[in-house]
């Protein structure tokens, strides 16, 4: 079992919907996660991080966690096709080390 | 602003050469990351530097090792180089913060090696 396991997609929305991205975690000592946007070829690029419990929002995204189920979410509303791209969850385990979830593929149809 | 710079671009190598990465965090970063991501797969978490310091280690190879200078800049060096090294590998790096776990890695765009 990963320790970030995320459903990998793809998962097709149409323009304009919210995009519901998912992640579980097993380490509960994971203190921070972060979801990153990955274009295919492109390095991550940092969307949202968060670290209290309950939901964060900036602009179009909203991320929420619940460190009792283990669980950390993204929502994407107004999804627009520049949108399309694979969403890494990522968790801090402690210490420098940052594990990874398989990431989850974003189609936006226009 | 200043992004994570790395270089080489792009590198090809043959099997058993070796290699090496170079990765210039963001002024004032102090902690770089070097993650390794084959095709199609997550990146995965090689090792990491904090003030020169290796600070944590993931799935490194034994033929890899890697340093972080005076200077922050950090160099990961391949040997014997495998055709199953052919991925691409990103470095990132950020500012720890006084008294928190809290850190936000800013990733650079990566160096493409493929191991012929």
């Amino acid at each position: 079992q990963k320790e970030v396991e995320q459903n990998s997609g793809p998962l097709s929305v149409p323009e304009g919907a919210i995009a519901s991205l998912n992640c579980t975690y097993s380490d509960r000592g994971s203190q921070s996660f972060f979801w990153y946007r990955q274009y295919s070829g492109k390095s991550p690029e940092l969307i949202m991080f968060i670290y209290s419990n309950g939901d964060k929002e900036d602009g179009r995204f909203t991320a929420q966690l619940n460190k009792a189920s283990q669980y950390v979410s993204l929502l994407i509303r107004d999804s627009q096709p520049s949108d399309s791209a694979t969403y890494l969850c990522a968790a801090e385990t402690g210490g420098f080390k940052t594990i990874f979830g398989a990431g989850t593929r974003l189609f936006v149809k226009a | 602003a200043a992004g994570v710079i790395q270089s080489p671009r792009h590198l090809i190598k043959e099997k058993r050469e070796t290699a090496t990465l170079k990765c210039y965090p963001i002024p004032r970063h102090d902690t770089v990351y070097w993650y390794q991501q084959g095709p199609g797969q997550d990146p995965q978490f090689l090792i990491s530097f904090y003030e020169k310091m290796q600070s944590d280690k993931g799935s490194i190879p034994d033929r890899f090792s890697a340093q972080q200078f005076s200077d922050y800049h950090s160099e990961l060096n391949m040997s014997s180089l495998e055709l199953g090294d052919s991925a691409l590998y990103f470095c990132a790096s950020s500012h720890l913060l006084i008294g928190g776990s809290e850190e936000t890695q800013y990733f650079g765009p990566g160096t493409r090696l493929l191991v012929l």
